[in-house]
């Protein structure tokens, strides 16, 4: 399985950008790349997946390196409601780390 | 239904006796897992069933954990001989196939508490 790497943690202010830069160096070439994202008290729900390049939702967009050793999430311009834990996936099985706690501030 | 349903919400058990946990997966998911998930911490995997394979076991924390899925729809995750440390949210997922390219979705889960 595919060792996922995040932060712990970021702070942002509402209206910011915030990217979460995941590392998967050992991704497999069949392995896709997905973000979840849980509020307190909820299970997680899925917010994005890709392959490879560019992937853009009306929530994020995913950013993957040709390599495809690393990706990147980012949510534009968040708001309050944005606070949340978000978890980076790779692999054949639907494995979660620690995941990174965003806290959005006003 | 609409979504992953989990039965009770709330379970509040003594220490020794057994639980059951139930999970109805959204209709035509071939795939099923459930996770637990400890106050603060992420989620640990605990097994999934796909489709009428052998379902991965390897997360299962000891022999007194165990799950079935009849039919391969409804499952039920039973804790025997309940210990304080089993006091988690218990989640159950489902997709429509198995692997992370697919999306799952997620119940609301059960809150397990062992007194």
């Amino acid at each position: 399985l595919a060792k996922t790497t995040q932060p712990i943690s970021m702070d942002s202010y509402e209206g910011q950008e915030v990217n979460i830069t995941c590392s998967h160096n050992n991704i497999a070439t069949n392995d896709y790349i997905t973000w979840y994202q849980q509020f307190p008290s909820q299970g997680p729900r899925f917010i994005i997946q890709g392959y490879k390049t560019k992937v853009t939702n009306e929530v994020a967009s995913l950013f993957i390196p040709a390599d495809r050793k690393s990706s990147t999430l980012s949510l534009p311009r968040v708001s309050l409601s944005d606070t949340a834990v978000y978890y980076c996936l790779v692999g054949p099985r639907l494995s979660f780390g620690a995941g990174t706690t965003v806290t959005v501030r006003a | 239904g609409a979504g992953v349903s989990q039965s009770p919400s709330n379970k509040v058990t003594e220490k020794g006796k057994d639980v059951e946990l139930r999970c109805d997966p959204i209709s035509g998911h071939t795939a099923l897992y459930w996770y637990r998930q400890s106050l603060g911490q992420g989620l640990e995997f605990l097994i999934y069933f796909q489709g009428n394979s052998a379902p991965d076991k390897s997360g299962l924390p000891s022999d007194r954990f165990s799950a079935e899925r009849t039919g391969g729809s409804v499952s039920t995750l039973t804790i025997q001989r309940t210990q304080q440390e089993d006091s988690a949210v218990y989640l159950c997922a489902s997709s429509y196939n198995w692997g992370v390219d697919t999306e799952a979705f997620f119940g609301q889960g059960t809150r397990l508490t062992v007194v």
